[in-house]
């Protein structure tokens, strides 16, 4: 069984200022890493994603995240945030079996202020 | 446009009162996936399916049927609502490892998510 903890339930930040949404995940076997952003009122959107390899992925809008497996961290950031990127974060884990299963972390709420 | 429709994106009921959450997708993926979403939980799945026919629980599944009769439909079924199953409902979808033609390289375990339906039970 996996589980997945966002350390911080919400991040007030300025306007162009940096941001670091925490991540840490638990799991017995090898599983694949996942950021996915919900915009007020809709669906969940792919940011990121780590399957293999390099261990720092870049995504979608500026997006950046690191896996750390020594630490089971997969911190997302990004240097310079906009106002349009006020939304709820999820970090998500896949145990790479058949079932596929997304285990969520609850979510961290970034607000950009201007 | 490829994507993940769900409806109907609102819904008030009362207990007891069957009700069908749909969701279709166009990008004949193989694998679907029911999950709900609550406040401080995350998103947790509910049912899901690796093709046709071929449907098995997730985590929270209790209270809930589904059906994969086609490729590109999912439907969730409440047969008796209760209040506890107040919630916001996503489907998903993903193509299989297996589909692509080119093995590991193609495998994305990618996503795709419908944008919701926010049900309510009385």
């Amino acid at each position: 069984a996996q589980s997945v903890t966002q350390l911080d339930s919400q991040v007030p930040v300025f306007e162009e200022a940096p941001v670091e949404l925490r991540c840490n995940y638990s799991s017995s076997v090898s599983v694949y890493l996942f950021w996915y952003v919900q915009y007020p009122n809709q669906g969940l959107q792919l940011l990121l994603k780590y399957l293999s390899g390099s261990t720092l992925v870049k995504g979608i809008n500026g997006f950046e995240a690191e896996f750390n497996k020594s630490q089971t961290s997969f911190h997302l950031r990004k240097p310079s945030v906009h106002i349009s990127d006020t939304a709820e974060y999820f970090c998500a884990v896949s145990d790479r079996t058949g079932r596929r299963a997304l285990t969520f972390g609850s979510g961290t709420r970034l607000q950009v202020q201007p | 446009e490829a994507q993940v429709t769900q409806n109907p994106r609102y819904l008030i009921t009362v207990t007891g009162k069957k009700l069908t959450v749909t969701c279709s997708q166009n990008m004949n993926h193989e694998y679907m996936s029911w999950y709900r979403q609550d406040p401080g939980l995350g998103l947790r799945q509910i049912y899901y399916s690796m093709n046709v026919e071929v449907t098995d629980k997730g985590d929270v599944p209790e209270g809930y049927k589904v059906s994969r009769k086609e490729k590109r439909n999912f439907p969730l079924i409440l047969e008796s609502p209760s209040p506890n199953q107040t919630s916001l409902y996503f489907c998903a979808s993903s193509p299989n490892p297996s589909s692509g033609g080119a093995g590991f390289g193609r495998y994305t375990d990618t996503q795709y998510f419908g944008p919701g339906t926010r049900l309510t039970v009385l």
